[in-house]
C-alpha cells in the first residue's frame, strides 16, 4: 500500500535560518509527490510536485524540494525561512493502486518560524 | 488567480440530517474531488468525480454519502443522515484532468467545518 510518514510533528526554525521538512513514503512502482501548505482558516495550497526528471524541485515562495529514490525520501526545504512561513505542511503520495485519483497524506508537520 | 470555493465555511447540524456540502471547482478543470479531516487525523480522500459519474471511491464513502455536479459550475456532497462521526472539515478538490490524472495537481478550497451535535 502506498503511504507517506511525516516523522515531526512540528519543527522550530529561527528567521533566516534553512528549513526542512521531511516526508518519507513507501509506493510500488514510480512515486508522485506533492506538498501543501495550509494556514489557519485556509484550504491547502499547492506547493510544489514531483512527477519525473530533476531531484530538485522548486515550487511557490521559495521553497524546494529534494527527491532520494534510495532513501525513499522528499524533504521540504527554504533556504531562509520566513515567520510568515509559519503553517502546516502536508506531505502527499498518489496512490496508484486504485483509480490514480487519490492523495494519501501525511499526518501534517507543523511549522513555527521564530522572529 | 482561480480558486475553488466552498460553501458554508461551517455547518452545524443534528444528528440524522441530511446535509448539502457545496463547491465551485476552478472553472477548466474536469476532474473533482472530495476529502475530509476529522479533527487531529489525517486528511482522507471520499471520492473522485469525472465526466458526471464517481470515478473512485474510498470506503469510507458508503451508502450515506453522494455526489452531484448539478450544473454546470456546483459540485455537491450530501450526507443523508448525519452521524457524530462526520464531523469533521470537508475538503473540496479540482484538478484540470487534461493528461494523465496521476501527475495533476489537484488545488483545494478553503473547506467546510460540519458539525454534528
Amino acid at each position: 500500500a502506498q503511504s507517506v510518514a511525516q516523522p515531526e510533528d512540528q519543527v522550530n526554525v529561527a528567521e533566516g535560518n534553512p528549513l526542512t521538512v521531511k516526508c518519507t513514503y513507501s509506493v510500488s512502482g514510480n512515486p508522485y509527490l506533492f506538498w501543501y501548505v495550509q494556514y489557519p482558516n485556509r484550504g491547502l495550497q499547492f506547493l510544489l510536485k514531483y512527477i519525473t526528471g530533476d531531484n530538485l524541485v522548486k515550487g511557490s515562495y521559495g521553497f524546494e524540494a529534494e527527491f532520494n529514490k534510495s532513501q525513499t525520501s522528499f524533504h521540504l526545504k527554504k533556504p531562509s525561512a520566513l515567520v510568515s512561513d509559519s503553517a502546516l505542511y502536508f506531505c502527499a503520495v498518489r496512490d496508484l493502486s486504485g483509480g490514480y485519483n487519490k492523495l494519501i497524506f501525511g499526518a501534517g508537520t507543523r511549522l513555527a518560524v521564530h522572529p | 488567480e482561480p480558486e475553488v470555493t466552498q460553501t458554508p465555511s461551517h455547518q452545524v447540524t443534528q444528528m440524522g440530517q441530511e446535509v448539502i456540502l457545496r463547491c465551485v471547482p476552478i472553472s477548466n478543470h474536469l476532474y473533482f474531488y472530495w476529502y475530509r479531516q476529522i479533527l487531529g487525523q489525517k486528511v482522507e480522500f471520499l471520492v473522485s468525480f469525472y465526466n458526471n459519474e464517481i470515478s473512485e471511491k474510498s470506503e469510507i464513502f458508503d451508502d450515506q454519502f453522494s455526489v452531484e455536479r448539478p450544473d454546470g459550475s456546483n459540485f455537491t456532497l450530501k450526507i443523508r443522515s448525519t452521524k457524530l462521526e462526520d464531523s469533521a472539515m470537508y475538503f473540496c478538490a479540482s484538478s484540470e484532468g487534461v493528461l494523465a490524472a496521476s501527475t495533476d495537481t489537484q488545488y483545494f478550497g478553503p473547506g467546510t467545518r460540519l458539525t454534528v451535535l
